[in-house]
């Protein structure tokens, strides 16, 4: 069975513009949750998203999105790229919603420049 | 505010020995707990969990435990294999099934030949 897959692997952007990142999680896995890392904050909770549905929001900023899609697929979205962007963006999915046991695919690195 | 603390940023053990990695968490609510293992360039992989009504849970090599008066939980790896070197990251579940993990901040384990 295919692990949690990103695209893209890596992503330079300039200040001021956005991104979008995507997601196909695990077949059969239903919940999508994003993830930022950085050196300074380590891995923090963007959001979830299930049948569709946001179900939980980190404290992130509103420049901050997501979608899923009816196959599962997730995508994220950052508007106004600003320097402190710059991360590692992980995708996890897990079976159902809320299920703690999160899969986790290889990361998108976006380099905000 | 760190809710979930992993206080040793590295760890160096020799080859055969046992590798114990430290997790301390503040918030009473979390139900949950998790250990994953994360290789440069590649997102974390789920390694180990426990539940909160549990105080042990073994797998293989692998075992965690859970001290929930202290809140405090470790991971112990018995022996340790050079292949074992990476970053290791606890992470906590709220309870209410929100599908969102808090991490530490990691250690970094090298396991010398």
């Amino acid at each position: 069975k295919a692990g949690v897959t990103q695209t893209p692997r890596y992503l330079i952007k300039t200040r001021g513009q956005q991104v979008t990142l995507s997601c196909s999680p695990i077949s059969g896995h239903r919940s999508v949750s994003w993830y930022q890392q950085t050196p300074g904050q380590g891995l923090q909770f963007l959001f979830e998203y299930f049948s569709e549905t946001q179900r939980n929001k980190g404290n992130f900023p509103g420049r901050f999105s997501g979608r899923q899609f009816s196959n599962s697929r997730s995508e994220m979205n950052v508007s106004t790229l600003e320097l402190g962007d710059s991360a590692l963006y992980l995708c996890a999915s897990s079976l159902v919603a809320g299920d703690n046991e999160q899969f986790f695919g290889p990361g998108t690195r976006l380099t905000v420049l | 505010d760190q809710q979930v603390k992993q206080n040793s940023p590295s760890l160096s053990v020799q080859e055969g020995r046992i590798s114990i990695l430290n997790c301390d968490y503040t918030n009473s609510m979390f139900d949950y707990f998790l250990w994953y293992k994360k290789y440069p360039a590649e997102g974390p992989t789920f390694l180990i969990s426990i539940s909160s009504i549990k105080d042990k849970n073994e797998d293989g090599r692998f075992t965690v435990f859970l001290n929930k008066s202290a809140k405090h939980l470790s991971l112990h790896i018995v022996p340790s294999q050079p292949g074992d070197s990476a970053v290791y990251f606890c992470a906590a579940s709220p309870s209410g099934n929100t599908g969102k993990l808090i991490f530490g901040q990691g250690t970094t384990l090298q396991v010398k030949p």
